[in-house]
C-alpha cells in the first residue's frame, strides 16, 4: 500500500510567520502535488513536480513555494502566513496515469 | 472557468436504495476520469475510473458512466449503504506523460438508514 505522511494533522500559525507543511512519501513515486480543499470550492492545485527539484505552478500558487530536493519529500512553504490561507492542505502522489493517492491532510489555521 | 462541475452539493437518499451523482465537463481534451471518496479529517480515497475509449465501468457496488458527446459521467452506487456517506470527488485528466487533475467542488452524499 501506498503511504503518503504529512508531517502533522493540526497546526496554528500566526499572520506573517513562514510556515513549512512536509509530505513523505514512501512508493518511489516521480509525481508529487499540493492541493487546498476549502468548503465549496473543492480540491485546487497549488504546485506539483514531476522530478526532483523540478517544481510546476498549479492554479493557485501566488504565497506558496516548495522545495523538492529528495524525491520521496515535498516541502509547501507559505512564505508570510495570511489568514486567507487557513485551510485543509493535501498532498498527493502518483505514478505516469495512476490514479493519486492522498495523505490525511494538514488542517492549517491561520491566526 | 471551471472546467469540472459537480452542480448539487448535496444528495440525501435511503439506504438500500440507487444514489446517482452527476458530474459535467468542459475541456474536450480530457480524456480520462476519477471518482474520489473522502471522510472528515481523511484524505480523499480513490475510488473508480474509466477511460474515454469506454462508455461504462462497474466495480463491485460501484458503476461510473461517461456520455462523451454530453461531456457528462455520472456515478452509480447500488445498493447504497450508511457507510457510504462522504464527500464525493469527480476529477478528469488528459493522459499523456503524467497525471494532473482537475477536481470538481464534490458533492455530500449521506445515506440515511
Amino acid at each position: 500500500d501506498v503511504k503518503v505522511t504529512q508531517s502533522s494533522r493540526y497546526l496554528v500559525k500566526r499572520t506573517g510567520e513562514k510556515v513549512f507543511l512536509e509530505c513523505v512519501q514512501d512508493m518511489d513515486h516521480e509525481n508529487m502535488f499540493w492541493y487546498r480543499q476549502d468548503p465549496g470550492l473543492g480540491l485546487r492545485l497549488i504546485y506539483f513536480s514531476y522530478d526532483v527539484k523540478m517544481k510546476e505552478k498549479g492554479d493557485i500558487p501566488e504565497g506558496y513555494s516548495v522545495s523538492r530536493e529528495k524525491k520521496e519529500r515535498f516541502s509547501l512553504i507559505l512564505e508570510s502566513a495570511s489568514t486567507n490561507q487557513t485551510s485543509m492542505y493535501l498532498c498527493a502522489t502518483g505514478e505516469g496515469n495512476q490514479p493519486q493517492h492522498f495523505g490525511d491532510g494538514t488542517r492549517l489555521s491561520i491566526l | 472557468d471551471q472546467q469540472v462541475k459537480q452542480n448539487s452539493p448535496s444528495l440525501s437518499v435511503q439506504e438500500g436504495r440507487i444514489s446517482i451523482l452527476n458530474c459535467d465537463y468542459t475541456n474536450s481534451m480530457f480524456d480520462y476520469f476519477l471518482w474520489y471518496k473522502k471522510y472528515p479529517a481523511e484524505g480523499p480515497t480513490f475510488l473508480i475510473s474509466i477511460s474515454s475509449i469506454k462508455d461504462k465501468n462497474e466495480d463491485g457496488r460501484f458503476t461510473v458512466f461517461l456520455n462523451k458527446s454530453a461531456k457528462h459521467l455520472s456515478l452509480h452506487i447500488v445498493p447504497s449503504q450508511p457507510g457510504d456517506s462522504a464527500v464525493y470527488f469527480c476529477a478528469a485528466d488528459s493522459t499523456g506523460a503524467n497525471s494532473k487533475l482537475t477536481f470538481g467542488k464534490g458533492i455530500t452524499l449521506s445515506v440515511r438508514p
